[in-house]
């Protein structure tokens, strides 16, 4: 069956200037969660969801950060005003309701801010 | 606090060699265990997990891990290495919920 999708896959943007990052989960996921990767480094969560609620927002580095889930699917990564470091590869995974919870991960969103 | 401490940041094999990559976690609850393979470019990909079934566990590509409590440990092996083993691993615990607490990684690489 179809896997987590994410889009774009890359996209640069000028400092200052607001994107959108999307994440399509696995069909029928109820979790969904989002991570930073920078370079070379280890995952950095941001933000869960289960089903359209955030139980979990602790992740996210500032006020600049916003996450939205409609209709217990798509998700959308907000970023207002990019900030150079804000440049790294962004990292959606969804999970079932069933356990253990096992995370299945999207391609990435590849993010660089000039 | 839950946490897991992958001890090699990096680890070099032979192709043809054993591999073994160390992992320890602490957790006061019964863990699930996770490890993950990440490929360059690419996104994280499970390779097994433990959920207090078999204390050994198979994952694909002729991986294993084998989870002790003693001694809090799920390290992941693998008989003989292939060139195409070379990527970041990451062995992750989940303690309740959906709380994740990831490793910081172990980087492989297989020398021809």
């Amino acid at each position: 069956g179809a896997g987590v999708s994410q889009s774009p896959s890359n996209k640069v943007t000028e400092k200052g200037k607001d994107v959108e990052l999307r994440c399509d989960p696995i069909s029928g996921h109820t979790a969904l969660y989002w991570y930073r990767q920078s370079l070379g480094q280890g995952l950095e969560f941001l933000i869960y969801f289960q089903g359209n609620s955030a139980p979990d927002k602790s992740g996210l580095p500032s006020d600049r950060f916003s996450a939205e889930r409609t209709g217990g699917s798509v998700s959308t990564l907000t970023i207002q005003r990019t900030q150079q470091e804000d440049s790294a590869v962004y990292l959606c995974a969804s999970s079932p309701i069933e356990g253990p919870y096992e995370q299945y991960f999207g391609p990435g969103t590849r993010l660089t801010v000039t | 606090a839950q946490s897991v401490t992958q001890l090699d940041s990096h680890v070099s094999v032979s192709e043809g060699t054993p591999v073994l990559l160390r992992c320890n976690y602490s957790s006061s609850y019964s863990p699930s265990l996770f490890w993950y393979v990440q490929h360059p470019n690419k996104g994280l990909q499970l390779l097994l997990k433990y959920t207090s079934a078999a204390t050994l566990v198979k994952g694909i590509n002729g991986f294993e891990a084998e989870f002790k409590k003693s001694e809090t440990s799920f390290h992941l092996t693998k008989p003989s290495a292939h060139m195409s083993d070379a990527a970041e691993y990451f062995c992750v615990v989940r303690t309740y919920g959906q709380n994740f607490v990831f490793g910081p990684g172990t980087r492989l690489s297989v020398l021809p």
